[in-house]
């Protein structure tokens, strides 16, 4: 099993760009989950969704959509790249609406708006 | 809201024990944690579901004081392979998906 794949592992973009931040799992979790990570704050939820058809948004949500069409992508849009949005950005997926046996994390993708 | 990590840091030597705190101000279901070594992804280590249980691998546990929303991660005897950032991450007690909310991180390092 591949677990949580995301593509690309490093972006530079301009002001203004947009792109998408793919992200994929394999192991049928219904749960997934997209965090940023910035120096000294952690780990913040931008989006999320509990199956096919539905997301709903984090803490952070403003600058970023998300779409969930199957169980398997979960795709991470920015709508017109930011310099404050530069960053790490970590896909996740779990299969327990609890959080039963731990998020899985994709390995990440390093972004940068210049 | 975020929980509150103590400390942000600790430099032990090998074969000294750490405790990590992690401390919310809200009512919490569980409470998960992960360690992340430098330029990789966060990686699941236990959750602890409200209830008080400990629980862990050897020398690697933890604790959930559900009264006092509170959890620590024991690490005894440490090795080098223990150095990273470690996180908490808590669900609230409430129904419905329940989103895990990350800590700032607790950077550990180990020397020889």
């Amino acid at each position: 099993n591949a677990g949580v794949t995301q593509t690309p592992k490093f972006q530079v973009l301009k002001t203004g760009q947009s792109m998408t931040l793919q992200c994929a799992q394999d192991m049928n979790h219904e749960y997934m989950s997209w965090y940023r990570q910035d120096p000294g704050m952690g780990l913040r939820l931008i989006h999320y969704s509990v199956g096919a058809g539905i997301t709903d948004q984090g803490e952070v949500p403003n600058g970023y959509n998300v779409s969930r069409s199957t169980t398997e992508d979960f795709p991470l849009r920015l709508l017109s790249a930011a310099p404050s949005q530069t960053s790490v950005y970590f896909c996740a997926s779990s299969y327990s609406r609890t959080g039963g046996g731990g998020y899985t994390f994709g390995s990440g993708t390093r972004l940068t708006v210049v | 809201q975020q929980p509150v990590q103590s400390p942000q840091a600790v430099i032990l030597r090998e074969g000294e024990d750490a405790v990590i705190n992690c401390s919310s101000s809200k009512a919490l279901y569980s409470v998960h944690w992960y360690r992340q070594k430098h330029g990789e992804a966060p990686v699941f280590l236990m959750i602890l579901l409200k209830g008080g249980e400990q629980k862990g691998h050897e020398k690697i546990s933890a604790s959930f004081n559900e009264k006092k929303q509170q959890s620590s991660l024991y690490l005894t005897a440490s090795q080098l392979s223990y150095s990273g950032t470690y996180f908490c991450g808590t669900q609230l007690n409430s129904g419905g998906y329940q989103k895990v909310t990350f800590g700032t991180g607790t950077k550990l390092q180990v020397i020889p």
